[in-house]
């Protein structure tokens, strides 16, 4: 069967870091994404991972370890406008279905 | 450069009733995917055309569920006989060969 398995919520203070883990058991493995998703907003990528090891773009990174299924997406230098839903989404086949979890919500407190 | 885009943004109608959105995506994207998404939840992907070509149906698609891209470009998702279960907002990415999709800002649905 397919899961992806994320955390449903968590809180940060402006300026700090957190960490948004991902846990996935899919059937094949074609690539991880992450996507950040404000209310009522289509979801925005935010950074792809195929191989192993640790991708850096500006404030967030991510990371893969493809032998134990599992991912993290890491926001530095928070700020109120990174308040989002962040998705973990795996792709299974080359052509590019992506399978979501069902998000994490990061509330960001001054 | 403008992004991927549909119409309608938002709709209601009554239960039974026939439904079409349509989804513009990137000019020379020839990837397009429709998903779907209720709250709280990730988006469930429904289906996926490559070009003109339809090349995977979600089960999630009902025979009430049908999807066209007739000449490559634009998509149509129409659902007939609408149900409540039908409601949720109804995605549209489009990507260029394997990179990143492009999501549409979505059609949302409200079925009473």
């Amino acid at each position: 069967g397919q899961n992806i398995d994320q955390p449903t919520e968590m809180t940060a203070t402006e300026g700090a870091i957190v960490q948004i883990n991902c846990t996935y058991q899919t059937s094949g493995f074609n690539g991880l994404f992450w996507y950040q998703q404000h209310a009522g907003e289509a979801p925005t990528f935010l950074s792809y991972n195929v191989l192993d090891g640790l991708e850096e773009k500006g404030r967030f990174s991510s990371f893969l370890s493809r032998s134990k299924g599992y991912s993290y997406l890491l926001l530095k230098e928070l700020q109120m406008k990174d308040s989002a839903s962040y998705l973990c989404a795996v792709r299974d086949h080359s052509w590019g279905k992506l399978q979501f979890g069902a998000g994490t919500q990061v509330v960001v407190t001054p | 450069d403008t992004g991927v885009s549909q119409d309608p943004r938002h709709k209601i109608t009554k239960r039974g009733q026939n439904v079409t959105f349509r989804c513009d995506p990137i000019s020379e994207h020839n990837r397009l995917y429709w998903y779907r998404q209720t709250l709280g939840q990730g988006p469930e992907f429904l289906t996926y055309f490559q070009n003109e070509a339809q090349l995977e149906k979600s089960r999630l698609l009902s025979d009430r569920f049908s999807a066209e891209r007739p000449k490559g470009s634009f998509s149509t998702l129409e659902i007939q006989r609408t149900e409540q279960g039908d409601s949720a907002m109804y995605l549209c990415a489009s990507s260029l060969g394997e990179d990143e999709q492009y999501f549409g800002p979505g059609t949302r649905l409200t079925v009473t």
